[in-house]
Parts: C-alpha cells; structure tokens; sequence
C-alpha cells in the first residue's frame, strides 16, 4: 500500500528534461526528508537522492531533488538512454512509525 | 565496501513460514549508525517495505505485516533475518535486504537539526515464490 503518489510514467528524447513529482503528506514527507531510488530494469534499487536534495558519491549531477511542503520532485536534465529506469520516492511515516514508497515512475527515453 | 546478500528457500508452501537470511559482507553490521532493512517487490509491482532492525534489537515493522513478521539480528555471524508466517501467493515477491543509514543534520539558521535515514546499500535480492 503505497502512502506517496507517483504519475507512473514520464517520457522525454535525449537531452531534454524529465521531471517526476512525488505527493504525501504532513506525517511523511511534510516532517521527514525524502530519498529517490533508481531501479534500472531487473536490478536492484539504487539510491540516487537523499535528504531531499543530497546526491551520493557518483550519482551525475544531472539528477536533482528538492522537496516543498508535503511535496518532492526529481529533475532529470540531459536526459540519456541509460536514465530508462523505474524511479521511487520514499519518506518515513511518523504516523505509520514505518518507511513508505512511493507508488513508481517509469521513465522512458523517446 | 560493504555488501549484501540475500539467501533462503525459492518456494515456500502456503500457511508456512518464509525465512530469508541477509549477510553483510565488507563490514560489520555493529559498526556504525545503521539499521538494517527488509523490502520486497512483487513482481511487476512497486517497493514495500517490510519492517528494520537495530544492532541492539530494536525493531520497527510495516503495521500491515507487523502480526506476521520478525527480524532479528545475529552479530556473531555478520548477518540478519527475516521471518514471514502464515504466508500466500500475496507474498510472492523479490525479497531484498538493505542498509539503513541513520545521520544527524546540525541545522542552519533557516532550519532546525535533525536526523534523516536512507538506504544506500541493497542486496540484489531474492525471488520467493509461495505455492504448493
């Protein structure tokens, strides 16, 4: 039961730029930071954001986040072929007391 | 660098117990301030997560699972658990461990400090399938 709400797809040609949006609420993403995993196809998750805009030793800075109220977006700029993947975001819950996903976006390169 | 990996039995029989295992290789599961996470993914379907544990045993669940599930953690062998009875096909899924990392954020004077979680190491995972 996913608490965030994803679009489930996003498309866009090389070189453009691809942005998801991810919804919660004030017991998740409104309190608490989020995060955005990769799942490249039949791979497991990669963390790609943290701490709603914090990108980890080796994730391209084409890949940014930023979060406003009980809203997170992922901005993917210079869109390239190996960006075709399934994006998620997660937050802890406070009112769950657990973390939650988002319902996923899969991104297609045109 | 740390490393997870997942392992248990591919099939399980409905209304019995799924055990799956995760080692943590590259590192000790003491060291640090890290829990560590079970999550699964039914197969074309998205993330859920099923519940973390802290080296010292606290646990935190997924409230829809919660009467079903137990992780537990054995520093000695370097690795963690988890334990899903009373399984159904609705458990079928891949089954991945991962590494939760707990930080503190100092703050600024446009924010308050704070402690954030994210999971930056995963396991590749493990497809349980529940059928007779």
């Amino acid at each position: 039961q996913s608490v965030l709400t994803q679009p489930p797809s996003a498309s866009g040609t090389p070189g453009q730029r691809v942005t998801i949006s991810c919804s919660g609420s004030s017991s998740n993403i409104g309190s608490n930071t989020v995060n955005w995993y990769q799942q490249l196809p039949g791979t497991a998750p990669k963390l790609l954001i943290y701490r709603n805009n914090q990108r980890p030793s080796g994730v391209p800075d084409r890949f940014s986040g930023s979060k406003s109220g009980t809203s997170a977006s992922l901005a993917i700029s210079g869109l390239q072929s190996e960006d075709e993947a399934d994006y998620y975001c997660a937050a802890w819950d406070d009112s769950l007391n657990g973390q939650v996903f988002g319902t996923g976006t899969k991104v297609t390169v045109l | 660098q740390v490393q997870l990996q997942e392992s248990g039995p591919g099939l399980v029989k409905p209304s019995q117990t799924l055990s799956l295992t995760c080692t943590v290789s590259g590192g000790s599961i003491s060291s640090g301030s890290y829990y560590w996470s079970w999550i699964r993914q039914p197969a074309g379907k998205g993330l859920e997560w099923i519940g973390r544990i802290y080296t010292s045993g606290s646990t935190n669940y997924n409230p829809s699972l919660k009467s079903r599930v137990t992780i537990s953690v054995d520093t000695s062998k370097n690795q963690f658990s988890l334990k899903l009875s009373s399984v159904t096909a609705a458990d079928t899924a891949v089954y991945y461990c991962a590494r939760l990392l707990k930080n503190f954020w100092s703050g600024s004077l446009d924010s308050p400090p704070y402690y954030y979680y994210y999971m930056d190491v995963w396991g590749k995972g493990t497809t349980v399938t529940v059928s007779s």
